[in-house]
């Protein structure tokens, strides 16, 4: 069964440093998504991203945030310099997109678990 | 402001047992809502969603939920839980009107005893 991946599984950064979180979505699907889960806390939305631009975005997705699908499977979380508040569990999830519509089942990754010293 | 609250952050049971997850959410217009499951080591994976129609939904392994449009709820229930229920249980909300992304609850903890 297809699966969305995640890399890496852990990651370990300096304040202020830049991070990139990998994803491989499902490979015909075309809607996709990041969310974190800081820990204790729900799982919150951050971006979608749809057609090469983003679709949506949270108050949590500031200046420091991007995204980018820089080939025909990867999509990227780059945080430019990383906060202490940035440790979370970081998922990627993707839908098929075909119809646009919010029913559509979105499937998850694994995570990453980034923690920000 | 639109919210999604599960009532039980940690639940006990035996095996056999009957279980039902609470999940209520704040809005007035239309959702689509959903139960994601995360086992142990595990990616969230859904469980059944629903977005119209039969307000009762059936899902993967004996799990079903009903929509009570009138308490804004969409609880979570199993006849009898299995000691591979051991989980945590997610429930998430699209609200019309924004977009495709998912509200989730704070997810219950359920861990089953033999």
């Amino acid at each position: 069964e297809p699966e969305v991946t995640q890399t890496p599984s852990h990651q370990v950064t300096q304040m202020g440093q830049e991070v990139i979180l990998r994803c491989v979505p499902i490979s015909n699907h075309l809607y996709f998504y990041w969310y974190r889960q800081i820990l204790g806390q729900k799982v919150e939305f951050l971006v979608s991203f749809y057609n090469n631009e983003i679709s949506e975005k949270s108050e949590i997705f500031d200046d420091q945030f991007s995204v980018e699908r820089p080939d025909g499977s990867n999509f990227t979380l780059k945080i430019r310099s990383t906060k202490l508040e940035d440790s979370a569990m970081y998922f990627c999830a993707s839908s098929e997109g075909t119809s646009g519509r919010a029913w559509e089942t979105q499937y998850f990754g694994p995570g990453t678990r980034l923690l920000v010293l | 402001a639109q919210s999604v609250s599960q009532h039980n952050h940690h639940v006990i049971l035996s095996e056999a047992a009957s279980l039902e997850l609470g999940c209520n959410y704040s809005y007035g217009g239309t959702v689509n809502l959903f139960w994601y499951v995360q086992y142990p080591g595990q990616h969230l994976q859904l469980l059944l969603k629903y977005f119209s129609g039969d307000p009762l939904v059936k899902g993967i392994k004996g799990f079903e939920a009903e929509f009570i449009k009138s308490k804004f709820s969409f609880n979570l229930r199993k006849p009898s839980v299995q000691w591979s229920d051991t989980a945590e249980y997610f429930c998430a909300v699209i609200f019309t009107g924004g977009g495709n992304k998912l509200t989730f609850g704070t997810g219950t903890q359920l861990k089953v005893e033999l």
